[in-house]
């Protein structure tokens, strides 16, 4: 199975501030990662898919990039809406597996 | 507006079985791949089963292997999840979710808000 690996696990910003979330994947996995926005109590948001196109109606302050083994996130200026919990995921190959995920809270 | 919708989540005992079920609205049933995930706060979120758009290719996780069968109903626009000999370590909130393919492989784009499953005695 493939282990994406998040980092950080967790992450204290405050609003305006530019915030990058890493995801490493254990094996190549192409440009085949999405990445997800998740409040309490909600489920799951895609935000980025194929490693960098945005996902229909997600704000151009979150972009992404990367391929083969190392991903990134990034908020470009944190909004009160964004302090969630993110996700990267691979559709590369079965089983389809998650990072254990960032949570960014307020400073 | 796309829209999924689940059901059919219950307290069940060790061993028995329970279909969830998915109600899809606001785009073309028929032409995307669905998906089932799951999430528990010990193990995070899982991908559970995945079904093409005609159902003629069905993949699971390994740990429901032989005990799980997803389907669709592309006349009544509607998912389904067979859970057979269920398991402790069943216990989650399940959501069904539709798709976006880019380059061949299917994101999970449209959640439902998710149906909880128990799994006691």
């Amino acid at each position: 199975d493939i282990q994406l690996t998040q980092s950080p696990s967790f992450l204290s910003a405050s609003v305006g501030d530019r915030v990058t979330i890493t995801c490493r994947a254990s094996q190549g996995i192409s440009r085949y990662l999405g990445w997800f926005q998740q409040k309490p109590g909600k489920a799951p948001e895609l935000l980025i898919y194929a490693a960098f196109t945005l996902q229909s109606g997600v704000p151009s302050r979150f972009s992404g990039s990367g391929s083969g083994t190392e991903f990134t996130l990034t908020i470009s200026s944190l909004q009160p809406e964004d302090f969630a919990t993110y996700y990267c995921q691979q559709v590369n190959d079965f089983p389809l597996t998650f990072g254990g995920g960032t949570k960014v809270e307020i400073k | 507006e796309v829209q999924v919708l689940e059901s059919g989540g219950d307290l069940v005992q060790p061993g028995g079985s329970l279909r969830l079920s998915c109600a899809a609205s606001g785009f073309t049933f028929s032409g995307y791949t669905m998906k089932w995930f799951r999430q528990t706060p010990g193990r995070g979120l899982e991908w559970v089963s995945s079904i093409t758009p005609r159902g003629d290719k069905t993949y699971y996780a390994d740990s429901v292997k032989g005990r799980f069968t997803i389907s669709r109903d592309n006349s009544n626009n509607r998912l389904y999840l067979q859970m057979n000999s269920l398991r402790a370590e069943d216990t989650a909130l399940y959501f069904c979710t539709s798709t976006q393919c880019s380059g061949g492989k299917c994101y999970p784009a449209y959640w439902g808000q998710g149906t909880l499953v128990t799994v006691s005695s």
